[in-house]
């Protein structure tokens, strides 16, 4: 079956730092997610990608739609301690069809 | 608004006993997802419901996995007799019908002993 990969696994940075993380699949998608969980809650949506090269902001977070529609990228400007949490990408390659996750990558920010 | 309603938060159970959850999704919210999220890895589709109809069952074990959505508002999973490798959390989504942005449940988090 499908299957995403997420990298780095985990990470840990300085509050202020800036963060990168990418999410590649074997296959192309058509959409992709990008969530948050925090401990003890659900995943959070915090972007949603439609278009290969797309790029989308929400505050600080900024992720990107692969040109090749097997990858995706999340970046992160000036961590805060509220960042902390496991982000996920999820991928699917047709509408109707069900969401892929990947295993997430976990951010640790230092004050 | 209320969000996507999940209970209970916790449950520990004797393995081979049985064990059901409920989730509330929010209202008028069509589609409705039953996910399983094993430690350190991301959730993963158990079933998805289109109202009443089950639409996607295909990763649901039914040997001992039922899930069911009557009146297409709330759902109940239960598992019956539940395994060790069953410990797990349990998450619920809700979505508009077509919609990309699912919303999910806090989860109950299952542990089997």
């Amino acid at each position: 079956g499908q299957q995403l990969n997420q990298s780095p696994q985990s990470m840990f940075i300085q509050e202020g730092e800036d963060v990168s993380m990418n999410c590649t699949s074997s296959s192309i998608f058509n959409t992709w997610l990008w969530y948050k969980q925090e401990p003890g809650e659900g995943p959070v949506l915090l972007i949603a990608l439609y278009k290969a090269g797309e790029l989308t902001s929400n505050g600080r977070l900024t992720a990107q739609f692969g040109i090749t529609r097997k990858d995706s990228f999340l970046n992160i400007s000036a961590s805060i301690p509220s960042d902390v949490g496991i982000y996920f990408c999820a991928g699917r390659n047709n509408y109707g069809q069900n969401f892929v996750f990947g295993p997430g990558t976990r951010l640790s920010v230092l004050p | 608004e209320a969000g996507v309603v999940q209970s209970p938060r916790y449950k520990i159970i004797e393995k081979k006993q049985p064990v059901a959850f409920w989730c509330n999704p929010i209202s008028g919210h069509n589609t409705l997802y039953w996910y399983l999220q094993n430690l350190g890895q991301g959730p993963e589709l158990l079933i998805r419901y289109e109202n009443e109809e089950a639409v996607d069952d295909s990763q649901l074990p039914k040997d001992r996995f039922s899930a069911e959505r009557l009146k297409g508002v709330d759902s109940t999973l239960k598992i019956q007799p539940a395994e060790l490798g069953d410990s797990a959390v349990y998450l619920c989504a809700s979505s508009l019908e077509g919609s990309t942005e699912a919303f999910f449940g806090q989860g109950t988090r299952l542990t089997v002993v």
